[in-house]
Formats: C-alpha cells, sequence, structure tokens
C-alpha cells in the first residue's frame, strides 16, 4: 500500500515552455500532498504544501507564480512549472501524506520524481 | 544551527558489519520521526517510522530515538553492497494553519557498503 505515482518520469522542454507533472496516490486519498525540488548531490527543498481545495502554501523564496500548484482531488495534485528556464532544471519530487488513524500520526510516500531539463 | 543535522559522510563499512547513521533536531516539539533511504537518481523510499523513545526494530533495520537528547539513530545490520545509498532523517513538524504537518530533512549520509 501507499503507493504515489509521477508523471511524466523525466521531460525535456524548450525555455519558455510551460510543463506539467501530475502526481497521484493510487491507494490511499491524500489530503495534503508536497512538492520538493532536488539539484544534483543537494537535499531535497520543500516547495510548498498543498491541500486539496485550497491554495498551496509556499515556502519562503518559492515563485507562486512561477510554480502553479492544483490539489483538484484527494489523489491528484499538479505542478506547473511556467516559462521555464534552463535554471529550472531540477528533480522534482511529489509525496503524499497519508495519515494511520492506528498510529494517529501522517507518514509521506514519495512519488518516483519527475526529471525535468529545460534546453 | 539546522533544523535536522546529519553527518554526510561518506561513512564506509565493510560487507556484514554494523552501520550507524545519527542524526540531531532542534525542535523539540517534534514527536514523528522518519528515516529514508535515497539511492542516486532516485526519489526518498521510506525505511522506518518511529515514534517514542527506545528502539524499533524490522529487520535489519533499527531506529533509536531519545527525544531528551534530540538525537535519532539508524542501525543497519549485516550491511550490504545494495545498503550503499544516502539516507535521510526527517522530522515531523507542525507548522501551518489547516494542521498539516512538514517534514524537515537532514542533508543525509552517503553510506557506503564495500565487499
Amino acid at each position: 500500500g501507499a503507493v504515489v505515482s509521477q508523471h511524466p518520469s523525466w521531460v525535456i522542454c524548450k525555455s519558455g515552455t510551460s510543463v506539467k507533472i501530475e502526481c497521484r496516490s493510487l491507494d490511499f486519498q491524500a489530503t495534503t500532498m508536497f512538492w520538493y525540488r532536488q539539484f544534483p548531490k543537494q537535499s531535497l527543498m520543500l516547495m510548498a504544501t498543498s491541500n486539496e481545495g485550497s491554495k498551496a502554501t509556499y515556502e519562503q523564496g518559492v515563485e507562486k507564480d512561477k510554480f502553479l500548484i492544483n490539489h483538484a482531488s484527494l489523489t491528484l495534485s499538479t505542478l506547473t512549472v511556467t516559462s521555464a528556464h534552463p535554471e529550472d532544471s531540477s528533480f522534482y519530487i511529489c509525496s503524499a501524506g497519508a495519515h494511520w488513524r492506528v498510529k494517529s500520526t501522517d507518514t509521506q510516500y514519495f512519488g518516483p520524481g519527475t526529471r525535468l531539463t529545460v534546453l | 544551527q539546522k533544523e535536522v543535522e546529519q553527518n554526510s559522510g561518506p561513512l564506509s563499512v565493510p560487507e556484514g558489519a554494523i552501520a550507524s547513521l545519527n542524526c540531531t533536531y532542534s525542535d523539540r516539539v517534534s514527536q514523528s520521526f522518519f528515516w529514508y533511504r535515497q539511492y542516486s537518481g532516485k526519489s526518498p523510499e521510506l525505511i522506518m517510522s518511529i515514534y517514542s523513545n527506545g528502539d524499533k526494530e524490522d529487520g535489519r533495520f533499527t531506529a533509536q530515538l531519545n527525544k531528551a537528547s534530540q538525537y535519532v539513530s539508524l542501525l543497519i545490520r549485516d550491511s550490504q553492497p545494495s545498503d550503499s545509498a544516502t539516507y535521510l532523517c526527517a522530522v515531523n513538524m507542525f507548522k501551518g494553519s489547516g494542521g498539516y504537518n512538514k517534514l524537515i530533512f537532514g542533508a543525509g549520509t552517503r553510506l557506503a557498503v564495500h565487499p
């Protein structure tokens, strides 16, 4: 259980175009999804937290108009990188939060990631 | 001071040995702690979660938590070359309105298990 998928797994685009990345929780409902970015040899950087049906909360320094997040349902969140530039090239990873009633706690499960290359 | 600190390594251990990975955190209120494994070019994979002081064992892995010392560790027994990866310590912190928590990650410790 607790499987998260991400699509596409990799994408190459031209500078100035927009790219949409989908994140789905396959076997559980995730009220909260998280978007991370990871540059080579660096740790995960949280970009934003999205709750189903409400606006995403962005971390400091992350441009909300550039990284559009939509959390339309309990199993789907999307990240759109608008007007992408080469410096946006990175590994984008989503995670979905699962609440386990027995443990009364939340656990995050990660998708496989999307490698974005902007030419 | 960083919120979650780990030694970046690399930690090099021979096959069959015990690998010990350590992590300290700054927020005394934290209640949930996680260890993730990340292979190069892949996304993190959950290995262990721990919520109470003491030890928690799962197969070859043992997580240890000491909230008084704000310290969490991961022991890997009988280390295998396939365990070679970066191990991320993550601490769950309640940060915002709406009732959601967010994970604060350490920078990760790179483990190399050599035959």
